[in-house]
């Protein structure tokens, strides 16, 4: 079956640094790939998305790369600030008649310290 | 407008008692998913309903779980005989059936079982 890993937390870093959160996914098929955020007190929400092999997925600064080659979809930011505390999860869909069901990763809570 | 609305936020239970947990989906989302997600751990797919098709209820852990939904209305997830271990946070999220594979997700309720 499918199964998504992402890196484990807490992560903690200092305002400004660059941020890697690694996922990696295996899938029967041809998945959609997907990084929701959970910010404090705040209900799932999609970051961003990519749908097809070296798409990349961008949204407020974060970036992400379908890589087929390695099942990888990290996500990358080149300078975090404190408002993106928050709890990440990695994502993938594999359409079946239309149900999209996600499965997903377990979360990394990140804390961006000033 | 409204986003995905879940009631009640938090319900404490007893073990052995029946829950019923509601979703309010954002109006025009023909498809609805209800997710669970147990401390520390990921998001678990529980059931799908898209419009009047039958569900696909393969996420549902045991049969003391059931959910229903009329048409693109509201659903709730019914939990009978509850058990400790189906303390968790039950999220429930719609999506304009083939559009953006968005899922657009709820506050969720907190269920614990005593």
């Amino acid at each position: 079956g499918n199964s998504v890993t992402q890196m484990e937390g807490p992560v903690t870093l200092s305002e400004e640094a660059f941020l890697t959160i690694n996922c990696t996914y295996t899938a029967t098929g041809y998945p959609s790939l997907f990084w929701y955020v959970q910010y404090p007190g705040e209900g799932l929400q999609l970051l961003l998305k990519a749908t097809k092999a070296d798409d990349k997925g961008s949204n407020k600064g974060f970036e992400a790369t379908y890589r087929k080659e390695t099942t990888s979809f990290h996500l990358e930011k080149g300078s975090v600030q404190v408002s993106d505390s928050a709890v990440y999860f990695c994502a993938l869909s594999e359409s079946n008649f239309g149900n999209e069901k996600l499965t997903f990763g377990t979360g990394t809570r990140l804390t961006i310290i000033p | 407008g409204a986003g995905v609305s879940q009631s009640p936020s938090n319900k404490v239970t007893e073990k052995g008692k029946d829950v019923e947990l509601r979703c309010d989906p954002i109006s025009g989302h023909t498809a609805l998913y209800w997710y669970r997600q147990r401390l520390g751990q990921g998001l678990e797919f529980l059931i799908y309903f898209q419009g009047n098709s039958a569900p696909d209820k393969s996420g549902l852990p045991s049969d003391r779980f059931s959910a229903e939904r009329t048409g693109e209305s509201v659903s709730t997830l019914t939990i009978q005989r509850t058990q400790q271990e189906d303390s968790a946070v039950y999220l429930c999220a719609s999506t304009p059936l083939l559009v953006d594979h968005e899922q657009f997700f709820g506050p969720g309720t907190r269920l614990t079982v005593l």
